[in-house]
């Protein structure tokens, strides 16, 4: 079973305008985090936003925020004001249990375009 | 601000080959990773690494694999045999401690194996 599911492949959004891209995952242990991070067409791996399971309160940074439904399981990434630049592809990731050499399992990604 | 660097950006090698992919992470963080991303996939983990051993590998890390850090900065990934299906960009990440901090990934080294 995935542990990451990401169900759009691509979103287009309108330069200026907000999107979200959805974020599910599936796991029994109730410490985990969650991740996003973007990946332009150069390849490198940019970190955005952590969200931990016993936050109380969605993570923000900046334009991005993290819509973190625990119940649902989801934890979808707003961009708001898209900008050119934010396109990209985006990784949802997982990090299970405590400690810090777990590994994280991503997400297949969604392919952003923002259009002028 | 401090980043994970890996060389080098793009290495092309021929099957059967031994490759030495290499990384230093950032200068204060204890926690090593190595990570994969076939064209077009998603990322998939191959191993970590703490405290000058393996902590966790995937089913992907098989024996032609191994890591090793062999001095107080780099961080090598060596694929002794290199196979066609081994073509990927390898990501290094480094992570400060557990918790909540996060992976700090570098900009990935694409091999290419013919």
């Amino acid at each position: 079973a995935q542990k990451i599911t990401q169900t759009q492949p691509g979103m287009f959004v309108q330069e200026k305008e907000a999107v979200t891209l959805d974020c599910t995952y599936d796991t029994s242990d109730p410490s985990y985090g969650l991740f996003w991070y973007k990946q332009p067409s150069s390849g490198e791996m940019i970190f955005l936003i952590y969200q931990g399971s016993y936050d109380q309160q969605n993570a923000t940074e900046g334009r991005y925020s993290l819509n973190f439904q625990k119940a649902r399981k989801s934890a979808n990434l707003v961009i708001s004001a898209s900008q050119l630049g934010d396109s990209a592809m985006y990784f949802c990731a997982m990090r299970e249990g405590q400690g810090g050499s777990e590994k994280l399992v991503f997400g297949k990604g969604t392919k952003l375009t923002v259009n002028p | 601000e401090p980043e994970v660097t890996q060389t080098p950006s793009h290495q092309v090698t021929q099957m059967g080959q031994e490759v030495i992919l290499r990384c230093v992470p950032i200068s204060n963080h204890l926690y090593f990773y190595w990570y994969r991303q076939i064209l077009g996939q998603k990322v998939e983990f191959l191993v970590s690494f703490y405290n000058n051993e393996i902590s966790e590998k995937s089913e992907i890390f098989d024996d032609q694999f191994s890591v090793e850090r062999p001095d107080g900065s780099n961080f090598t990934l060596k694929i002794r045999s290199t196979k066609l299906e081994d073509s990927a960009m390898y990501f290094c990440a480094s992570s400060p401690s557990g918790g909540r901090l996060s992976q700090f990934f570098g900009p990935g080294t694409r091999l290419t194996v013919l």
